[in-house]
């Protein structure tokens, strides 16, 4: 198995842009969880789904950031426009239950860079 | 909402030696409280957790303890070895929410 597979890696914008985060939850696993991390603030989580379904939108920064989850086996988020505040490491973590009891797994997670 | 503090934000421990880090919550309902490393560069993993019904949980070299009465765990590391150098992530949920709140962080640095 893979592991939680994101892309890009590496992403470098300008303000402005539109912005879209790639992630490929571990097959099998029904949650799946998009965090934000800088070194002001630490590790957030913006928005879980379960099941495709998005269960808790309220760590959404605002209207500029959305997720989807069209399928089991994909789920995107997006930031349009981008500003240099959004810049972060965003990662992507799933697991197999529905129960966040349950090992999360990380993905590599993608380093966003907004000029 | 649940708050997590997390102490000290920096620890450098000889090798050899152990380390502590102390986190408190305050959302009394939270039941289960993960921790994670994340090494430079690196993913956050799960290294160990625990639930509201323990006390203590231990794994080789690390250890955790939970007082619910005073709302606060802590993460024991012995006989540290250069390898724990990372970040280390506490983490607090209370089931039935589904999301975990995390600690600010603590960078460990372990002296050779």
């Amino acid at each position: 198995d893979a592991g939680v597979i994101q892309s890009p890696r590496h992403e470098v914008t300008e303000m402005g842009q539109e912005v879209t985060l790639r992630c490929k939850p571990i097959s099998g696993h029904n949650s799946l969880f998009w965090y934000r991390q800088t070194m002001m603030r630490g590790l957030e989580l913006l928005i879980y789904f379960n099941n495709n379904v998005p269960i808790d939108d309220s760590g959404m920064p605002e209207d500029r950031f959305s997720a989807k989850m069209p399928n089991a086996s994909f789920s995107t988020l997006k930031i349009q426009p981008s500003e240099p505040r959004d810049s972060a490491v965003y990662f992507c973590a799933t697991l197999r239950g529905d129960r966040v009891t349950d090992t999360q797994y990380f993905g590599p997670g993608t380093r966003l860079t907004v000029l | 909402g649940e708050n997590v503090e997390q102490h000290p934000s920096t620890l450098s421990v000889q090798e050899g030696d152990s380390a502590v880090i102390k986190c408190t919550y305050s959302d009394s309902a939270s039941n289960y409280f993960p921790w994670y490393k994340q090494e430079l560069g690196k993913r956050p993993q799960l290294i160990i957790d625990i639930r509201s019904n323990v006390g203590e949980k231990k794994d080789q070299r690390i250890a955790v303890t939970l007082n619910k009465t005073a709302k606060h765990f802590s993460l024991h590391i012995t006989e540290t070895q250069p390898e724990d150098s990372a970040v280390y992530f506490c983490a607090a949920l209370r089931v039935g929410n589904e999301k975990l709140t995390f600690g600010t962080g603590t960078r460990l640095t372990i002296i050779p």
